[in-house]
């Protein structure tokens, strides 16, 4: 199916664990990025990547983890989960270019509980 | 540091009526600001966006509303109803950007 997917849409670990949060999109967009989303805070950007190996942090990156080694996918790891980092983790895409500002696709996100 | 502050958090509006959300920005290099609709268990969708050299923008129902000198833009939902029940945000970014920065989002409820 084309757009762009996330998966697991549910996941619950502890403190302490490594977790990785997968996102994929088949319009072979250069643009992707991680939002996490918070009530009072909206959505802030995590990291983001302009294309396959150009990576670069957002607003909140510390204790995140990414890379894009092809285009459609774009994982996000946590390397040592906190309860901080309990959040609704959304993945979007856009295709960029000279024109800017095009719209950005959004996953269904990833609802991610730390114990 | 919050760039894109939004209000109301929370907003109850008859079935019919207007509803109004609000969203003020600091940079002044801003030169973009869509507006996304999120329904409950879904990602956020693009819903109407206006660049600063207009003052309004008007599709369907839904109107931006800007002011560049305020430093200020609203969104306005005309004849509310029940399914634009939904979180809004307000963004905002730069000329040729991608990146977007989010206002904290408004909780629209539409009682029928």
């Amino acid at each position: 199916d084309a757009g762009i997917t996330q998966s697991p849409r549910y996941k619950i670990t502890e403190t302490g664990r490594q977790v990785t949060l997968m996102c994929h999109q088949t319009w072979s967009h250069s643009y992707m990025f991680w939002y996490r989303q918070d009530l009072g805070h909206g959505l802030r950007l995590i990291y983001y990547s302009a294309a396959a190996d150009i990576t670069d942090k957002g607003e909140v990156p510390d204790g995140y983890v990414v890379s894009r080694s092809k285009t459609e996918n774009f994982p996000l790891t946590l390397e040592s989960a906190t309860r901080s980092q309990t959040s609704v983790y959304f993945c979007a895409s856009t295709a960029g270019g000279p024109e800017g500002n095009q719209p950005q696709h959004f996953g269904d996100g990833t609802r991610l509980s730390i114990l | 540091q919050q760039q894109v502050k939004q209000s109301p958090q929370s907003l109850i509006v008859q079935k019919g009526g207007i509803s109004i959300i609000n969203c003020a920005y600091e940079n002044t290099a801003f030169d973009y600001f869509p507006w996304y609709q999120q329904f409950p268990g879904k990602g956020p969708a693009l819903l109407i966006a206006i660049r600063p050299d207009v003052s309004e923008k008007k599709e369907g129902r839904f109107t931006i509303s800007f002011n560049k000198s305020a430093k200020q833009f609203s969104l306005h939902i005309m004849d509310s109803q029940p399914g634009d029940s939904a979180t809004y945000f307000c963004a905002a970014s730069l000329r040729g950007a991608q990146k977007l920065v989010f206002g904290q989002g408004t909780r629209l409820t539409i009682n029928p």
